[in-house]
């Protein structure tokens, strides 16, 4: 169990260029999860996958974002025509179906720098 | 909706010292409680849980929590504290049923000085 991975881990983009980050979750979860963290502020919620499907996006992720996880194992999260209030820290964890569900691993983050 | 408020942003204390960290939550429905611990330039990581059961829980690394309906508090603390303590603190919210989205606080650095 190699954990969660993310790629790459930092990040710098002039405005108005796309950009693609990448998760790994740990083999065998089922449920993936990604979360945008700003400085001095918490994580906050943008989208969450089961397998393949994705289940609920946050309406924080406009139409400039999208993810996507095809058979349900690694996830791309990609943002077009960024902006520098896009800067921040993406935060990718998994979680398995189940009991354990609630518990949520997350990886070590990409930093997104706008300038 | 649910919403997580950690009043203190930040939080000086000397090694050895108890530290207490604030965590109220507001949510119409039952919900799982947690606090995650980041390191610099890491990700998050999981310092302990509240599911059911006893209020009072025990995580990793010493510390501890209590969950107070009645308050809608979820405090965590630790008796002695460590250099290596030092680092930034979340509690977060989530629903006990579906898919368990985190609902985070904004945190609170916890500074501990020789």
């Amino acid at each position: 169990d190699t954990g969660v991975s993310q790629d790459p881990r930092h990040k710098i983009t002039k405005r108005g260029q796309n950009v693609t980050f990448r998760c790994d979750p740990i083999s065998e979860h089922n449920r993936l999860y990604w979360y945008r963290q700003t400085l001095g502020q918490g994580p906050e919620f943008l989208t969450y996958f089961q397998n393949e499907a994705q289940l609920e996006k946050s309406r924080l992720l406009s139409d400039r974002f999208s993810a996507e996880r095809p058979k349900g194992s690694f996830s791309t999260l990609e943002i077009q025509r960024t902006e520098q209030g896009d800067s921040a820290m993406y935060l990718c964890a998994s979680s398995p179906i189940g009991q354990k569900g609630y518990e949520q691993y997350f990886g070590p983050g990409t930093r997104l720098t706008v300038t | 909706a649910q919403s997580v408020t950690q009043l203190d942003s930040q939080v000086p204390v000397f090694e050895e010292a108890p530290v207490e960290l604030r965590c109220n939550y507001s949510s119409s429905v039952s919900v799982y409680l947690f606090w995650y611990v980041q390191y610099p330039n890491q990700g998050l990581q999981l310092l302990l849980k509240y599911l059911s059961g006893s209020t009072l829980v025990k995580g990793i690394n010493g510390f501890e929590a209590e969950f107070n309906k009645s308050q809608t508090s979820f405090h965590l603390r630790k008796p002695s504290v460590h250099i290596s303590d030092t680092a930034e603190y979340f509690c977060a919210v989530s629903l006990n049923t579906g898919f368990q989205k985190l609902v985070f606080g904004t945190g609170t650095r916890l500074l501990v000085s020789p």
